[in-house]
């Protein structure tokens, strides 16, 4: 029982160009979603966070969209950079658990 | 401000060894958790705490134990080890359920 579902194991893109990440969720009770992005050898670091009162938060070149009644966010980066190459993982959770579910990761390849 | 350590890096034991994993926090969080990273599924989480001398069972925590016996540690016990229990373990720690969770670099087991 997958609850988040990154359904892209990989995506390309030119250099400059805009890159989409894309995550959807099950479970209707989760109130806040993150996104994370992790080099190979390293954990993961905390990108942006959206919770659900909100349909978009940008910082920088990250903007993360949630629309609830699709159950569905997604993670753009503009303009995209070498150094943004790594896997991507989103996570959901819900205020009356606390845990983070996370989907299985989006290696992203961004191409000189 | 090392942020979240973890220690060993790296670790190969055999079925039937046991080993605890050390997870160290200076950023006076309370929350901590233990994951488990396996190709293509994700982070998993095994166990987590949500304050000192608390502890809890996530997704996976069959084969591990786990205690926060001061507020800065949380350690990962394998009694019998077990090669599914080949993985990437990582630490995290965050300030409240709704703060990003803040990972250490992993520890990579191997079980033979």
């Amino acid at each position: 029982d997958q609850q988040v579902k990154q359904n892209s194991p990989s995506l390309s893109v030119q250099e400059g160009r805009i890159s989409i990440l894309n995550c959807d969720y099950t479970n209707s009770m989760f109130d806040y979603f993150l996104w994370y992005k992790k080099y190979p050898a390293e954990g993961p670091t905390f990108l942006i966070s959206i919770s659900s009162i909100k349909d978009k938060n940008e910082d920088g070149r990250f903007t993360v969209f949630l629309n609830k009644s699709a159950k569905h966010l997604s993670l753009h980066i503009v303009p995209s950079q070498p150094g943004d190459s790594a896997v991507y993982f989103c996570a959901a959770s819900s205020s009356n658990t606390g845990k983070l579910i996370f989907g299985q990761g989006t290696t992203l390849q961004v191409k000189p | 401000n090392a942020g979240v350590t973890q220690t060993p890096k790296f670790r190969v034991l055999k079925t039937g060894q046991s080993m605890t994993l050390l997870c160290a926090q200076d950023m006076n969080h309370e929350y901590m958790y233990w994951y488990r990273q396996d190709p293509g599924m994700g982070l998993r989480l095994i166990h987590y705490s949500v304050g000192e001398g608390t502890t809890a069972k996530g997704e996976v925590p069959d084969g591990y134990n786990v205690s926060r016996l001061k507020k800065q540690n949380f350690l990962l016990g394998l009694e019998s080890a077990a090669p599914s229990q080949t993985s990437v373990y990582f630490c995290a720690s965050s300030k409240d359920w709704a703060w990003a969770q803040y990972f250490g670099p992993g520890t990579r087991l191997t079980v033979l």
